[in-house]
């Protein structure tokens, strides 16, 4: 059965501090890695994508892959009260296909 | 480009009765998926489409669940009879490929509420 694994939380994380939001996967030969973003009665939407081991930055947005420890994690620097959310980890497996993660919910105290 | 359409955005219905659920992809896209999303199981894939033809329908729950995708710019996922448990939120999604590592662009949802 693969998986994807996160934490439900909620996250609570003061604002201007760094959330840091994590995901492990059972599938060892995926690929493709995504973090979703969902508001609250929204649709998710895609915030980053990773491919290779490493760190992977996009505004204050920083996602941290090792396939070794089979480990990908979103870090979300200066946190906004609008970062407020459910974060969805998805992992493409070996047939091509999202298995995604329940999602932490994360919530960003003013 | 509009993005994912779909609708009903909300419908509620009594048990035992048809719901027929739309989605417009996005033009150009030519993979269409279907999931379902509720609190006890997350986000799950019922099935998808590559240019108009079902890949893999193994998501779907049961026999009630059906899907159809009769031209590149359109499908509805039918559920016929509805019961309690199907009440969710179901979304519509396309992307460029088949393949995962294609970005998904989802659809606003249909909340369904069966009594």
């Amino acid at each position: 059965q693969k998986e994807v694994e996160q934490n439900s939380g909620p996250l609570s994380v003061p604002e201007g501090a760094i959330a840091s939001l994590n995901c492990t996967y059972s599938d060892r030969v995926s690929q493709s890695f995504f973090w979703y973003r969902q508001y609250s009665g929204k649709s998710p939407e895609l915030i980053m994508s990773i491919y290779s081991n490493g760190d992977k930055e996009d505004g204050r947005f920083t996602a941290q892959l090792n396939k070794a420890s089979q480990y990908v994690s979103l870090l979300i620097r200066d946190s906004q009260p609008s970062d407020s959310a459910t974060y969805l980890c998805a992992v493409e497996d070996s047939n091509y296909q999202l298995i995604w993660g329940a999602g932490t919910k994360l919530i960003i105290k003013p | 480009d509009a993005g994912v359409i779909q609708s009903p955005r909300h419908e509620v219905t009594e048990m035992g009765q048809e719901v027929t659920l739309r989605c417009k992809p996005i033009s150009g896209h030519n993979s269409l998926f279907w999931y379902r999303q509720t609190m006890m199981r997350g986000l799950e894939l019922l099935i998808y489409f590559n240019n108009n033809v079902p890949i893999d329908d193994s998501g779907m729950p049961e026999d009630r669940f059906s899907a159809k995708m009769p031209n590149a710019s359109f499908s509805t996922l039918k559920i016929q009879p509805s019961e309690p448990r199907d009440s969710a939120v179901y979304f519509c999604a396309s992307s460029l490929g088949a393949s995962g590592a294609n970005v998904l662009t989802f659809g606003a949802g249909s909340r369904l509420t069966v009594l």
